[in-house]
C-alpha cells in the first residue's frame, strides 16, 4: 500500500562509481520530484517531472540524470559519485505540478560515499 | 535573505504546553504554505497546509497565515512527547516554477515529559 516507494533504502558505494535510485508512486499523481537532504537536514529540490516531461531542473551537476519512463516512475542516475553526494535523496509526488498541491514523500534513499 | 526562514531552534517545551513554530517567506507571489513534520531518520510528512489569511485548525494543530507580513506559523496545543520532531515550513517559489517548493531549514522541537 506504499504510496511513494523508493529503492534502495540504503546505498553505500565507492567514489567514482555510478548508481541509480528508483521511485514509483501509486497515487495516480501527474508530477514527481527528487529532493536532496544534506547532513544539516536542509531539503532542496533537484528535479521535477510532470507526466514524463522535465519541468524543474535546479542547479545540479550534470552527473545527475533523471529519467521518467511513465508518470508513475521517476529514476535518478548518478555518474562518477563524489564525497559531497552523500545525503538522503527523497522522491515525492503531487497531483499536479502547481504550487498549491501538497507533495507526498517516499521514505528516502540514504547514500553514503566511501 | 533566505526565501523561507524558520525561527532558530531547537525548541523545547514541557508536555501539555503550546509549541509555537514560526516561518517567514520572501516571495510575495506565494499563495499556499505547508508544514511538514519529519521524525529522525524518516521522510517529511505533511501535517497542515494553508492558503488563506487567518487561522486554520486541525485537531491540536493551528496554522496561521499573514500574507501582509509574509509570515506563517504553526501552533501545537497540548504538546506530547510524540510531537518531538523537526518541523519544516515550505512555500512555493511562485512565478513559473511549476510546483517548486522551497523549504526552510527546519525547527527541531522537543517535548519533554
Amino acid at each position: 500500500d506504499t504510496a511513494v516507494s523508493q529503492t534502495p533504502k540504503y546505498l553505500v558505494t565507492q567514489m567514482g562509481n555510478d548508481k541509480s535510485i528508483k521511485c514509483e508512486q501509486n497515487l495516480g499523481h501527474d508530477t514527481m520530484y527528487w529532493y536532496k537532504q544534506d547532513s544539516k537536514k536542509f531539503l532542496k529540490i533537484m528535479f521535477s517531472y510532470n507526466n514524463k516531461e522535465l519541468i524543474i531542473n535546479e542547479t545540479v551537476p550534470n552527473r545527475f540524470s533523471p529519467k521518467s519512463p511513465d508518470k508513475a516512475h521517476l529514476n535518478l542516475h548518478i555518474n562518477s559519485l563524489e564525497l559531497g553526494d552523500s545525503a538522503v535523496y527523497f522522491c515525492a509526488s503531487s497531483p499536479l505540478g502547481t504550487s498549491n498541491q501538497p507533495q507526498h514523500f517516499g521514505d528516502g534513499t540514504r547514500l553514503s560515499i566511501l | 535573505q533566505k526565501e523561507v526562514e524558520q525561527n532558530s531552534g531547537p525548541l523545547s517545551v514541557p508536555e501539555g504546553a503550546i509549541a509555537s513554530l514560526n516561518c517567514t517567506y520572501s516571495d510575495r507571489g506565494s499563495q499556499s504554505f505547508f508544514w511538514y513534520r519529519q521524525y529522525s531518520g524518516k521522510s517529511p510528512e505533511l501535517i497542515m497546509f494553508i492558503y488563506s489569511n487567518g487561522d486554520k485548525e486541525d485537531g491540536r494543530f493551528t496554522a496561521q497565515l499573514n500574507k501582509a507580513s509574509q509570515y506563517v506559523s504553526l501552533l501545537i496545543r497540548d504538546s506530547q512527547p510524540s510531537d518531538s520532531a523537526t518541523y519544516l515550513c515550505a512555500a512555493p517559489a511562485g512565478g513559473t516554477s511549476y510546483g517548486k517548493l522551497t523549504f526552510g531549514q527546519g525547527t527541531i522541537l522537543t517535548v519533554h515529559p
